[in-house]
């Protein structure tokens, strides 16, 4: 079973601060996509990352994805009180299932006012 | 934008009962899922669907679960006999291909008393 650990769990942060969290795994996959999750909703997919190496960028969000496909950040510039929420990273890995996402536990952003 | 639709938002039932989650995926998608999340829990695969017969499903999609699509639109997930811990949220999702990006439903909350 292949394991994603996001880290921090939890973050609470001030208006206009900048975070990053991080998305790690021991195993390669073929592609990484994070999500970001409000209460009592489903995941809303923000972004998928391919290739090694790879950065995308969202408005202020950054996505990054490992040279060796094993791990992932997500950076947030200048947050606003709208970025809170519980954002997942959720993987197909390199070798069996092509169906399967397999998702963190997520990292529990609160951006204060 | 297209999006994917669940129904009932919330279902209460009766431990034994019979449950139909409902959804409707995006339309030109070909491949569905569900899956479930447990307060505070992971979100967790239950099984996809492709070309009406399943691809792959998971150890909790035991004999008591089931999926139709019993028409062009619909895509339905039926527990026949529910059990204490079936209470959680169960996302429908969908996809253009395989281990492509999943688009999720809003989610339909199920608790079994």
């Amino acid at each position: 079973t292949q394991l994603l650990e996001q880290s921090p769990q939890f973050l609470s942060i001030q208006e206009g601060e900048n975070l990053t969290v991080y998305c790690n795994s021991s195993s390669v996959f073929s592609s990484l996509q994070w999500y970001r999750q409000e209460p009592g909703e489903g995941p809303v997919l923000l972004v998928t990352v391919v290739t090694g190496g790879e950065v995308k960028k969202l408005k202020r969000l950054t996505f990054q994805f490992g040279d060796a496909r094993k791990d992932s950040s997500l950076h947030i510039t200048a947050a606003q009180p709208g970025d809170t929420g519980l954002y997942l990273c959720a993987a197909y890995p390199t070798e069996g299932s092509n169906y399967k996402l397999t998702f963190g536990k997520g990292t529990l952003l609160t951006v204060n006012p | 934008e297209p999006e994917v639709t669940q129904t009932p938002s919330h279902q209460v039932t009766q431990m034994g009962q019979e449950v139909i989650l409902r959804c409707v995926p995006i339309s030109n998608h070909l491949y569905f899922y569900w899956y479930r999340q447990i307060l505070g829990q992971k979100v967790e695969f239950l099984v996809s669907f492709y070309n009406n017969e399943i691809s792959e499903k998971s150890e909790i999609f035991d004999d008591q679960f089931s999926v139709e699509r019993p028409d062009g639109s619909n895509f339905t997930l039926k527990i026949r006999s529910t059990k204490l811990e079936d209470s959680a949220m169960y996302f429908c999702a969908s996809s253009t291909g395989n281990a492509g990006e999943q688009y999720f439903g809003p989610g339909t909350r199920l608790t079994v008393t």
